[in-house]
């Protein structure tokens, strides 16, 4: 059974500073992907990064990038230059290759101005 | 490319009642996979679809079923609806080319269907 770990139920960043947003998982597969999904009040879960773990470099996407550490099974999100868009829940969500997304309780990140 | 789609949108039943909810997804996407989520819950995973055939099943009662067409378009249902029905129900796609081997398809979402249950 995998379990995806989010201990920040709130986070606050000021407009234009960066925030991490924390993810730790536990799993016993040896091949597995991470995702991080955004999901606006609205409800859609959007799509931001994806880590595979046999990936040796941190993924990036534009202002999100992934502090991939698989010795310590976490998998923080990195927002850099928080927008005021950029406000609404933060999931971490891992699948073992079965397809399945096992998800975390979330991060609602708030960004003031 | 146009997204997922669910329809629809917002839903009120009481209980008893059964629903039927849609999914349309990515044009090419071969996988379709329903998840609940609920404030008390989070975000469960109900099922997966591929090629018409139920691929994967979440630990949930035999009341929540689905089916997939053969244009990967998915429908779930749910009979005998309870309160604890409740939630938004997402719907999501993937490419799924992986076979045999080990591989994991990003898989992207619709905007939900709303159900509230009295």
């Amino acid at each position: 059974a995998q379990k995806i770990t989010q201990t920040q139920p709130g986070m606050f960043v000021q407009e234009k500073e960066a925030v991490t947003l924390d993810c730790t998982y536990d799993t016993s597969d040896q091949s597995y992907g991470l995702f991080w999904y955004k999901q606006p009040s609205s409800g859609e879960m959007i799509f931001l990064i994806y880590q595979g773990s046999y990936d040796e470099q941190n993924a990036t996407e534009g202002r999100y990038s992934l502090n991939f550490q698989k010795a310590r099974k976490s998998a923080n999100l990195v927002i850099s230059a928080s927008q005021l868009g950029d406000s609404a829940m933060y999931f971490c969500a891992m699948s073992p290759g079965r397809r399945a997304l096992t998800f975390g309780s979330g991060t609602r990140l708030q960004v003031q101005p | 490319k146009a997204g997922v789609t669910q329809t629809p949108r917002y839903l009120i039943k009481t209980r008893g009642q059964q629903v039927t909810l849609s999914c349309s997804p990515i044009s090419g996407h071969r996988s379709v996979s329903w998840y609940q989520q609920t404030p008390g819950q989070g975000l469960q995973f109900l099922f997966e679809y591929f090629s018409e055939t139920q691929r994967n099943k979440g630990n949930f009662p035999g009341r929540f079923s689905g089916r997939q067409f053969s244009n990967s378009r998915s429908e779930m249902n749910v009979s005998t609806l309870e309160l604890g029905d409740s939630a938004l129900y997402l719907c999501a796609s993937s490419f799924s080319v992986g076979l045999a081997g080990w591989v994991t398809d990003t898989q992207y979402f619709g905007p939900g269907t709303r159900l509230t249950v009295l």
